[in-house]
């Protein structure tokens, strides 16, 4: 149990695009959506906070009005690159946390590339 | 800030060796402790957890080691086989201002030599 899949796993698109990510937990409800991102051969920095019919909470110094955060149901996150540039090229990975419990259970992340 | 961060950035070890991998945290009033391990390309994959009110905490062939004097926790790895060698991140669980939240540490290359 508690599997989170990622959809598309790889995208490429042009600068200037919107490209949205979806987050989905699969055999569990999850109250709590988290996003984060990460460069090459770094960790993993988180970006946002997505709770489960309200507004995402953003980290400082990520731009709520370029990567918007939905979560409309206890199963499905998105997170929609918007205006992509070159610099937002990175590996996405979300990750949900089982409702009554602490654990993050993390997708298997989104490549995106920004051409 | 607070930050947790690890010792060793790589790790090369033979196979069947025990791993032992050090996170040092900085936050003295965290309480969970995560360890993940990430594979080439892919999401991080949870190992094992600690509460603070415990010092140790065992899984299949994983041992947690949590020091809440010196602020640093260990993950022990033992008969370490080549499907092993991935990306070992301890992470750290606190309050956000609004949710909880995990840091990651800068994570340790863990390599296993046949």
């Amino acid at each position: 149990g508690a599997v989170v899949s990622q959809h598309p796993s790889r995208v490429i698109c042009k600068s200037g695009t919107s490209v949205k990510i979806e987050c989905r937990s699969l055999d569990f409800q999850a109250t709590t959506m988290f996003w984060y991102r990460q460069f090459p051969k770094q960790s993993l920095m988180l970006m946002a906070t997505s709770n489960e019919g309200s507004k995402a909470t953003y980290e400082q110094g990520v731009e709520k009005d370029k990567f918007l955060i939905n979560h409309a149901s206890l199963t499905l996150s998105t997170l929609t690159v918007t205006s992509a540039h070159p610099e937002d090229s990175s590996f996405y990975i979300c990750s949900a946390n089982r409702v009554g419990t602490d654990t993050q259970y993390f997708g298997p992340g989104t490549r995106l590339t920004v051409l | 800030g607070e930050s947790v961060g690890l010792h060793l950035p790589t790790l090369s070890v033979q196979e069947g060796d025990n791993s032992i991998i050090n996170c040092a945290y900085s936050n003295s009033a965290s309480d969970y402790f995560i360890w993940y391990k990430q594979e080439s390309g892919k999401g991080p994959q949870f190992i094992i957890d600690i509460r603070s009110n415990m010092d140790k905490r065992q899984g299949q062939r994983v041992t947690v080691l949590l020091n809440k004097t010196v602020k640093h926790l260990s993950l022990q790895i033992a008969a370490t086989q080549p499907g092993d060698s991935a990306v070992y991140f301890c992470a750290e669980k606190g309050w956000g201002g609004s949710n909880y939240k995990l840091t990651f540490g800068k994570g340790t290359l863990l390599t296993v030599n046949p």
